[in-house]
């Protein structure tokens, strides 16, 4: 697609519940990133994938937050055992890669988390 | 580490009036970009300006203009005239050159509110 694509746009979820957050980069965008935004906050670094290497996993809050992305596309961002404050707007971003000339990043527009 | 400060959380000015954004940021690299990025109502994060660590020269885009000033690490952003439809956050990022990556580091965001 033209932009990059997140999905579910809103999740509400019971606390202990497992959720996963899909997202769908800009074709031939070889670098994704996982940010997390709480309510009237700046964005938070969570993970960072960057072609076949290892992914930066530096922003991860805890053990509980996973994210894997397949056949160098598509992302899934899983929290498990759901907490109150997991609640946020979680943005997923691609980019190319400095080396290809990166001018920016593209986000998605985010998946809205509510956990009650 | 890299780090950005948005001294203002909330601006608010009257319609026509100019509106400058302050951004400090701390890197320990010499190569290094800084970014702009606005965030209106709907959420989505709309990318503005990526300006080199190299390139010092001011940019003018439409009522939009950015001075980046390396010997006090501030890249400040002004709009001039500002209309309602500039009603929003704007963030201040920072992305170090890595091999390993290229992750941003956001600010904490100044929301604009411009007022008929």
């Amino acid at each position: 697609g033209a932009g990059v694509s997140q999905s579910p746009s809103n999740k509400v979820t019971e606390k202990g519940k497992d959720v996963e957050l899909r997202c769908d980069p800009i074709s031939g965008h070889t670098a994704l990133y996982w940010y997390r935004q709480r309510l009237g906050q700046g964005l938070e670094f969570l993970i960072y994938f960057q072609g076949n290497s290892a992914p930066d996993k530096s922003g991860l809050p805890s053990d509980r937050f996973s994210a894997e992305r397949t056949g160098g596309s598509v992302s899934t961002l899983t929290i498990q055992r759901t907490q109150q404050e997991d609640s946020a707007v979680y943005l997923c971003a691609s980019s190319l890669a400095f080396r290809q000339g990166n001018y920016g990043y593209t986000f998605g527009s985010g998946t809205r988390l509510t956990v009650v | 580490a890299q780090k950005v400060t948005q001294a203002q959380t909330e601006i608010s000015v009257v319609e026509k009036e100019d509106v400058t954004l302050d951004c400090v940021y701390e890197t320990r690299d010499t190569t290094y970009y800084l970014f702009w990025y606005k965030q209106p109502p709907s959420g989505e994060l709309v990318f503005l300006i990526r300006r080199n660590s190299f390139d010092e020269q001011n940019e003018i885009s439409g009522r939009y203009s950015w001075n980046f000033q390396k010997s006090t690490s501030s890249f400040n952003f002004t709009i001039t005239a500002s209309q309602v439809v500039d009603s929003a956050v704007y963030f201040c990022a920072l992305s170090e050159r890595k091999a390993a990556g290229n992750k941003l580091t956001f600010g904490g965001g100044t929301r604009v509110l411009v007022k008929p």
